[in-house]
């Protein structure tokens, strides 16, 4: 059985660094076409891609936060850990950590989400 | 970037009617498209991937067609736990994108 889990902080002050911690369960990071990203949505909003990591190490990020994002795997620990510099009120959302198998090549198994609150 | 362009907004609907749901990319993305359900206070759940594959435990109600730019996600007969939003999502290009989501809301 599959299953992912975020951790990290519910409440981060703007400028902030963001650490969010996924821990997952029922598969290897270390499996070849597997891999793990993270995905936010702002209250109310639409799903936004913000990071991707495969079992080989490559890394995919959003564009337009490619210079405040860092994802990073622990294959022994079975982590996977996003980083976001330098946060802001409009990067309050709820963050999701899902898995991307090759069969099937989406998204099957999802985190139950984080909400993050950016405030002073 | 591929934008993904979902219609309509809010699709307002009865149980047992038929529900059709659009999504137009910018450009094309084959076959790798997938479609997800959201309710409230959940996370995303996969329907379809590759446009028309069906994923482990998804009723038959939902089906999923097209290739190209235009694509289709079909519900054939509302049932009470369908009424939530549906989100389609690109696999062809990085950075992978998302649709802004169709709501089928109760009529």
């Amino acid at each position: 059985q599959i299953t992912l889990k975020e951790s990290g902080p519910t409440l981060v002050k703007p400028t902030q660094t963001l650490t969010l911690t996924c821990t997952f369960s029922g598969f290897s990071l270390s499996t070849s076409g597997v891999g793990v990203g993270w995905i936010r949505q702002p209250p109310g909003k639409a799903l936004e891609w913000l990071a991707f990591i495969y079992w080989d190490g490559d890394k995919r990020y959003s564009p337009s936060l490619k210079s405040r994002l860092t994802i990073t795997k622990d294959t022994s620990k079975k982590q996977v850990v996003l980083t976001m510099t330098n946060m802001d009120s409009v990067d309050t959302a709820t963050y999701y950590c899902a898995h991307r198998s090759v069969a099937p090549p989406a998204l099957a198994y999802w985190g139950q989400g984080t909400l993050v609150t950016v405030s002073s | 970037e591929i934008v993904l362009t979902q219609s309509p907004a809010t699709l307002s609907l009865s149980p047992g009617d038929r529900a059709t749901l659009s999504c137009r990319a910018s450009q094309t993305v084959t076959s790798l498209l997938a479609w997800y359900q959201q309710k409230p206070g959940q996370a995303p759940r996969l329907l379809v991937y590759d446009a028309s594959n069906r994923a482990t435990g998804i009723p038959a109600r939902f089906s999923g067609s097209g290739s190209g730019t235009d694509f289709t996600l079909t519900i054939s007969s509302l049932e009470p736990e369908d009424f939530a939003v549906y989100y389609c999502q690109q696999r062809h290009n990085w950075p992978w994108t998302f649709g802004q989501g169709t709501k089928v809301e109760i009529k």
